[in-house]
């Protein structure tokens, strides 16, 4: 039973543009969320972070939106760089942060 | 070294044998975590450790795998009589007290069982 999920597999973007990444959560009790890039044979980095007190959070050329009542949170990259060509894995936590639960990735291409 | 450092980077072996992974987390990191991915699939959480101790051993699999950690650092994840679903990409990761530090990964270890 997957908690967190995010629909779309892959992502193809042109330099320049907007990126979205969607990812959905199944548990209201989840209060705090993540996002991880991945580029092959590493490991996934922290990109950013929000809080469920928060309803957005800014940096830089990302930008992290959390809707609770939908229970719905999206990365926004503006504008999007080639570099950014990895996975992108959303996660969320509960308040005991023992545990994140991580979605099943979406591969994000920014065309040059 | 800076970062979560797993080793071996690689590892194949026949179904049946039994294979030790290894990671070394960031120093001064309290909270060690286990995950792996499968082929196709997100992160699946395995195994918590705060200092020595594992609260949360929920996401083990098997009764086949079992993890440990010695002085608060190293920590081995053992999988005896490795099956063909075993294959994945096992990671480590580490945060500073386990408090929602955000989780700092290592490279992993490719697991395939042959």
């Amino acid at each position: 039973d997957q908690q967190v999920k995010q629909n779309s597999p892959s992502l193809s973007v042109q330099e320049g543009r907007i990126s979205i990444l969607n990812c959905d959560y199944t548990n209201s009790m989840f209060d705090y969320f993540l996002w991880y890039k991945k580029y092959p044979a590493e490991g996934p980095t922290f990109l950013i972070s929000i809080s469920s007190i928060k309803d957005k959070n800014e940096d830089g050329r990302f930008t992290v939106f959390l809707n609770k009542s939908a229970k719905h949170l999206s990365l926004h990259i503006v504008p999007s760089q080639p570099g950014d060509s990895a996975v992108y894995f959303c996660a969320a936590s509960l308040v005991n942060f023992n545990k994140f639960y991580f979605g099943s990735g979406t591969k994000l291409n920014v065309k040059p | 070294g800076a970062g979560v450092s797993q080793s071996p980077s690689n590892k194949v072996t026949e179904k049946g044998k039994d294979v030790e992974l290894r990671c070394d987390p960031i120093s001064g990191h309290t909270a060690l975590y286990w995950y792996r991915q499968s082929l196709g699939q997100g992160l699946e959480f395995l195994i918590y450790f705060q200092g020595n101790s594992a609260p949360d051993k929920s996401g083990l699999p098997s009764d086949r795998f079992s993890a440990e950690r010695t002085g608060g650092s190293v920590s081995t994840l053992t999988i005896q009589r490795t099956q063909q679903e075993d294959s994945a990409v096992y990671l480590c990761a580490s945060s500073l007290e386990g408090d929602g530090s955000p989780l700092h990964f290592g490279n992993g270890t490719r697991l395939t069982v042959t």
